[in-house]
């Protein structure tokens, strides 16, 4: 079967650096994203990896490595308006997205 | 970017009516869409996917007489949720992929649908 795992939740502290990951198992593999989703609204896009090793995007970075089926999340600079939702999804050979229960991260002052 | 916008971003209706959500792409063409749903503290639950001018393919157990997909153009779907019940009560996302080989989805805002 299909399987994406991240953790239920994690806090950490404004201004600190936190780092969520996300493993999986999938039929086929066409890329892995990462969506940020705060209470009562949609994901909005955070990255795309396809390719190993890391994506670097101002505050945020995304890693992948295939082989170990294997991503994260680095989220620098925390501040508190990142407290949210952070879903992993996997597209698999069908192009379908399969997604991660999502970690909610909480930030403390 | 690319937006999708929904319609209407939020709805009370009776339990037995049905409701209608339209979910367009305001600046490309969506060969493909994806319905989802959201309980609370819950992750999407894809409900179905349709392509432009072909029935959706529902996932397991979501009844397809239930909610009615409709995809007749390229810019927009719309989801019927059909004899509508207090348990269907919940967060109806849609999303847009511009095709096969454009990786990205682009989310609606959501609509929330609470039945009394």
């Amino acid at each position: 079967g299909q399987n994406i795992d991240q953790p239920t939740e994690m806090t950490a502290t404004e201004g600190a650096i936190v780092q969520i990951n996300c493993t999986y198992q999938t039929s086929g593999f066409n890329g892995l994203f990462w969506y940020q989703q705060h209470a009562g609204e949609a994901p909005t896009f955070l990255s795309y990896n396809v390719l190993d090793g890391l994506e670097e995007k101002g505050r945020f970075s995304s890693f992948l490595s295939r082989s170990k089926g294997y991503s994260y999340l680095l989220l620098k600079e925390l501040q508190m308006k990142d407290s949210a939702s952070y879903l992993c999804a996997v597209m698999d050979s069908n192009y379908q997205l399969i997604w991660g229960a999502g970690t909610k991260l909480i930030i403390k002052p | 970017g690319a937006v999708v916008s929904q319609h209407p971003s939020w709805v009370i209706c009776k339990s037995g009516t049905s409701v209608k959500i339209e979910c367009r792409s305001l600046d490309f063409q969506a060969t493909t869409m994806f319905w989802y749903r959201q309980f609370p503290k819950q992750s999407l639950m894809l409900m179905a996917t349709s392509n432009e001018g072909s029935k959706a393919t529902y996932e397991q157990g979501v009844e397809k007489d239930k909610f009615l997909i409709n995809h007749a153009s390229l810019t927009l779907s719309t989801l019927t949720v059909t004899s509508a019940h207090p348990e269907d009560s919940s967060f109806y996302i849609c999303s847009a992929r511009e095709g096969q080989s454009h990786y990205e989805q682009y989310f609606g805002p959501g609509t929330r649908l609470t039945v009394t």
